[in-house]
């Protein structure tokens, strides 16, 4: 089965300090695609940053940005500059073999220091 | 500004009540998801819906059954509720297939059954 894999359950980082949340993931598809999403505390989960796998050039998104190891299967998300507003849970997922479907991590939640 | 709706933020329910929690998307989206999200499992799919009327089962069906009458609206039913289906359940809307589109969620619902 695809699996996804986040490893730290819970990571926390001074306000204004860098931070990379770690994501595995295990697929046998070719084409497939990446995803962090965020999830702050009781408000709706938003997408922050999206990988093609056949695209070599790591994704970014102002403050966001992604390490993409294909061979590795691994696709960690840095935050620079962590700011208050970042804390959150944080979720990885991959597609699958289904045209629909994702398949999501455990989720990393972040805690931000002031 | 794109909106997914849930019908209720916390519902209390008595075992064995029959259950239904109602989804709403503005952006005619074709695809329509119900998630159940736990502490330390992430996301888990429980139905999802690419067309009115149509609908497949995703990684754990049992216990649920869902509706798609209108494009807009996802229904999902507990047909007689257990203490174990207590859980936050996310619904989600999407364009086309998974690897191009994000998916927009709404704030979810805190279900407890007693």
């Amino acid at each position: 089965a695809q699996t996804v894999t986040q490893s730290q359950p819970e990571m926390s980082v001074q306000e204004a300090e860098t931070v990379t949340l770690s994501c595995t993931y295990d697929t046998s598809e070719s084409d497939y695609y990446l995803f962090w999403y965020k999830q702050p505390p009781s408000r709706q989960m938003i997408l922050v940053i999206r990988q093609e796998a056949y695209k070599q050039q790591n994704a970014t998104e102002n403050r966001f940005s992604v390490n993409f190891q294909k061979a590795a299967k691994s696709f960690s998300l840095k935050i620079s500059d962590s700011q208050l507003g970042d804390a959150a849970m944080y979720f990885c997922a991959s597609t699958g073999d289904s045209n629909y479907q994702l398949i999501w991590g455990a989720g990393t939640k972040l805690i931000i220091k002031p | 500004d794109v909106k997914v709706t849930q019908s209720s933020r916390y519902l209390v329910k008595r075992t064995g009540e029959k259950v239904f929690l109602e989804c709403v998307q503005d952006m005619d989206h074709e695809n329509m998801f119900w998630y159940r999200q736990d502490p330390g499992l992430g996301l888990r799919l429980i139905y999802f819906s690419y067309d009115v009327k149509m609908k497949e089962k995703g990684d754990i069906p049992e216990g649920y059954s869902v509706s798609r009458e209108k494009k807009e609206r996802f229904s999902l039913i507990l047909e007689s509720a257990s203490t174990n289906q207590t859980s936050m359940y996310l619904c989600a809307s999407s364009r086309g297939l998974a690897g191009d589109n994000e998916q927009f969620f709404g704030p979810g619902t805190r279900l407890t059954v007693l």
